[in-house]
C-alpha cells in the first residue's frame, strides 16, 4: 500500500488569489498524477509525471502548473484563482500496475 | 481511444440486497481493469483489480470478472451493507506504457437498512 499525502484537505480562498496543492510521497514511486473532480464525480486526469523534472498535460486542460524538483513531491499550483476552480483535487502515485490515491484537496473559490 | 462506460446511478438497494454494477469498456491491447470506491468527502481506494482476461478481483465481498469477450468486468456482491454506501468507479490502465487510468463516470451506491 502507498501513503499519498495531500495538504491541505479543505481551502475556501477569494477569486485572484495565488494557490499550491501538496501532494507528497514517501516510497520512492516515480509515476504521479493529479485529478480533478467535478460535482458531478467525474474524474478527469489534468498533469502527470514520470519523475523528477518530468511534467505531462492530461486529457482535461487546466489552467494549473505542476512541478517535480523532488521524487517525493508534486504541487500543483493555480497562479490566479477562479471560481470555475471549485473542484476537488486528488492527486496519486503508482506502485507496480495499481494508482493509489491521497484523500484529495476540495477547493472553493468565492 | 480508450474508454470505460458503467451504469449511472444512483443505485438504491436495501440491505442485504445483491448488487450488481455493470461497467463496459473499450481498449486496445490488454488492460489492467480496475474498481475504486470513494466514501463521502474521502479520496479513491482501491477495491479490487484484474489483469488478464477470466481473471477475478475479490476483496470485502466484492467480486468482478474479467471478461474480454463481452470487454466486460461487471461488480458484484451478494448481500450489501449501509456500511457500502459510496461511489464506485471502475477504470482501464491500458498497456502504452504510461500507466494513466480511464475512468467510468462513477455509480453512486446508496444502501438503506
Amino acid at each position: 500500500e502507498a501513503d499519498i499525502y495531500q495538504t491541505p484537505r479543505y481551502l475556501v480562498i477569494g477569486t485572484g488569489k495565488k494557490i499550491t496543492l501538496e501532494c507528497s510521497q514517501t516510497m520512492g514511486h516515480d509515476k504521479m498524477y493529479w485529478y480533478q473532480q467535478d460535482p458531478g464525480m467525474e474524474l478527469h486526469l489534468i498533469h502527470y509525471s514520470y519523475g523528477v523534472n518530468s511534467t505531462e498535460k492530461g486529457d482535461l486542460s487546466s489552467e494549473s502548473t505542476v512541478s517535480r524538483i523532488r521524487t517525493e513531491h508534486f504541487p500543483l499550483t493555480l497562479e490566479s484563482a477562479r471560481p470555475s476552480h471549485t473542484s476537488q483535487y486528488l492527486c496519486a502515485s503508482i506502485l507496480r500496475d495499481t494508482q493509489y490515491f491521497g484523500p484529495g484537496t476540495r477547493l472553493t473559490v468565492l | 481511444g480508450d474508454s470505460v462506460t458503467q451504469m449511472e446511478g444512483p443505485v438504491t438497494l436495501s440491505e442485504e440486497a445483491f448488487l450488481t454494477i455493470n461497467c463496459t469498456y473499450t481498449a486496445t491491447g490488454y488492460p489492467s481493469l480496475f474498481w475504486y470506491v470513494q466514501y463521502p468527502g474521502e479520496g479513491l481506494q482501491l477495491l479490487l483489480k484484474a489483469t488478464k482476461a477470466d481473471d477475478k478481483g475479490s476483496n470485502k465481498g466484492f467480486e468482478a470478472t474479467y471478461r474480454k469477450e463481452t470487454t466486460s468486468f461487471h461488480l458484484e456482491k451478494g448481500s450489501v451493507q449501509v456500511s457500502d454506501s459510496a461511489v464506485y468507479f471502475c477504470a482501464l490502465s491500458g498497456d502504452s506504457g504510461y500507466s494513466t487510468l480511464t475512468f467510468g463516470k462513477g455509480t453512486m451506491l446508496l444502501v438503506s437498512p
